[in-house]
C-alpha cells in the first residue's frame, strides 16, 4: 500500500544532543511538510518542499533544518533539542499545494528530551 | 491575525448526532478541511468544503457558510470509535492550512 512511513516512531533523547527524524513516502507526491504538535494543540508547520524547493516557515527556529535528498525522503534534524521541543513531529505529503490539497500523514515521531 | 476557534471538548452519547461548530477568520479562503485524530495518532482526512452548504459523506457530514466564516461537522450513528479530536482547518490565500486546535469528542455508552 502507498503510504508515508515515519522513523523511529519514539525518540527519547537527550537535552542538547542532535536528533534526526525521517520520514519516506511511496505516493511519488511533490509536497512534504514537517509539523510540531504538542498536547492538545494545533499542529505547528515547521516547513516545506515542493519537489526541491525548501519553504521555511518565519517562526520555525534555525535549531530545525530539513534535507530532502530525494521525491521519496525527507530528514527533520533538531540541532540541539531543548525541553520544549519534546512534542509529535508528523510528516505529511500532499499532491500539490493548491487546490483540495489532502495531506497524508505518517504515523508521526514522538521525541522525549531528558 | 488568522484564527480558528472550536470547542475544547464535547460529550455525546453512542447511538447519537453532534455537531462540532468552528468560526474562522483567514486572510483569503481557499476551502476547508476537517480531520479526525484519535489520541497519539495523526491526523486522517474527512472532508473538504469550498463552496457554501452541505457535503455527506456516510455518516459524517460538514457544512460551510462562507459568508458567516463558518462551519460544522455533524456526526450521526456515533460510535465509541468515533472518539478522537476533530480538527477543523481552513486554507488562506496562500493555500496555507490554519490549523485549529481540535475538539476532543467523547463518547459515552
Amino acid at each position: 500500500d502507498a503510504m508515508v512511513i515515519q522513523n523511529p516512531r519514539y525518540q527519547v533523547t537527550q537535552f542538547g544532543k542532535p536528533v534526526t527524524l525521517s520520514c519516506s513516502q511511496t505516493l511519488n507526491h511533490n509536497v512534504m511538510y514537517w509539523y510540531q504538535q504538542k498536547s492538545s494543540q494545533a499542529p505547528k508547520l515547521l516547513f516545506h518542499y515542493y519537489d526541491k524547493d525548501f519553504n521555511n516557515e518565519a517562526d520555525t527556529p534555525d535549531n530545525f533544518q530539513s534535507r530532502r535528498p530525494n521525491t521519496s525522503f525527507c530528514f527533520l534534524d533538531i540541532r540541539s533539542p531543548g525541553l520544549g521541543d519534546a512534542a509529535m513531529y508528523l510528516c505529511a505529503t500532499s499532491i500539490e499545494v493548491s487546490g483540495a490539497n489532502v495531506l497524508t500523514f505518517g504515523a508521526g515521531s514522538r521525541l522525549t528530551v531528558l | 491575525g488568522q484564527n480558528i476557534d472550536q470547542p475544547t471538548e464535547m460529550t455525546a452519547t453512542e447511538g447519537a448526532i453532534v455537531q462540532i461548530n468552528c468560526t474562522y477568520q483567514t486572510s483569503g479562503f481557499n476551502g476547508l478541511f476537517w480531520y479526525q485524530q484519535h489520541a497519539g495518532e495523526a491526523p486522517t482526512f474527512l472532508s473538504y468544503n469550498v463552496l457554501d452548504g452541505l457535503e455527506e459523506k456516510g455518516r459524517f457530514s460538514s457544512f460551510l457558510s462562507r459568508s458567516k466564516g463558518y462551519s460544522y461537522l455533524l456526526l450521526k450513528e456515533l460510535q465509541m470509535k468515533d472518539s478522537a479530536s476533530y480538527l477543523c482547518a481552513p486554507q488562506d490565500s496562500n493555500y496555507q492550512l490554519i490549523w485549529g486546535a481540535g475538539t476532543k469528542l467523547i463518547i459515552k455508552p
